[in-house]
């Protein structure tokens, strides 16, 4: 298994400022992965976290607003660029220890943008 | 691409069962999982199925056709405290994460048990 801290755990931001998210992890894991989750709404994968490489973006998200950082097996972090209303929303760290294994998440941060 | 789809509201009375179904379109399929979230918390974890099959875990089970892509998440005995949404998420392929690794959720059900 794996414990996810993730902090901050909440933020009230001003709109065009940036805000980073850090992930870690209790142990050594081969995955991780950042989703968004929109009030009322399920989980929307953002990006896979790649260990010494780029992250790798699925559609709807890209590097220039959500830049992604990896330096190691425990750590990630996500940061929310140039901040508008719409990006009101709860953003999640999730690891996974192997390919059969199930996804682990973090508490979340809750991110509300005035 | 990916198309998950399951209730989206289920309501059921305490010491009954309830069954939550999720049909799924994938590419790459590699496996079904099933989470448990209460509001204002993270997911937990409760099955994962790779094969045809059932797989039961207490007051809970989980079933998986491939050929039919589709899965039933069953929950027995319902508690107060199993008010919650349900997550069923697919391990396949993505525009982004060709590898297939990452889970794709559904978009949930949320379910109101009463006493």
């Amino acid at each position: 298994s794996a414990v996810i801290s993730q902090k901050p755990s909440r933020d009230i931001c001003q709109r065009g400022t940036s805000l980073t998210i850090q992930c870690q992890v209790d142990s050594q894991v081969t995955m991780m992965f950042w989703y968004r989750q929109q009030p009322g709404q399920s989980l929307t994968l953002i990006a896979t976290a790649n260990q010494g490489s780029e992250a790798t973006y699925e559609s709807g998200f890209v590097i220039d607003k959500f830049p992604i950082s990896r330096p190691n097996l425990t750590f990630s972090t996500l940061t929310v660029s140039n901040m508008s209303p719409e990006d009101s929303s709860i953003y999640l760290c999730s690891a996974r220890t192997g390919v059969d294994t199930e996804a682990f998440f973090g508490q979340g941060t809750r991110l509300t943008v005035v | 691409g990916q198309n998950i789809d399951q209730p989206t509201e289920m309501t059921a009375t305490e010491g009954a069962i309830v069954q939550i179904n999720c049909t799924y379109q994938t590419s790459g399929f590699n496996g079904l999982f099933w989470y448990q979230q209460h509001a204002g918390e993270a997911p937990t974890f409760l099955s994962y199925n790779v094969l045809d099959g059932l797989e039961e875990k207490g007051r809970f089970s989980s079933f998986l056709s491939r050929s039919k892509g589709y899965s039933y998440l069953l929950l027995k005995e319902l508690q107060m405290k199993d008010s919650a949404s349900y997550l069923c998420a697919v391990r396949g392929r993505s525009r982004a994460n060709q590898a297939g690794t990452a889970l794709i959720f559904g978009k949930g059900t949320t379910l109101s048990v009463s006493s």
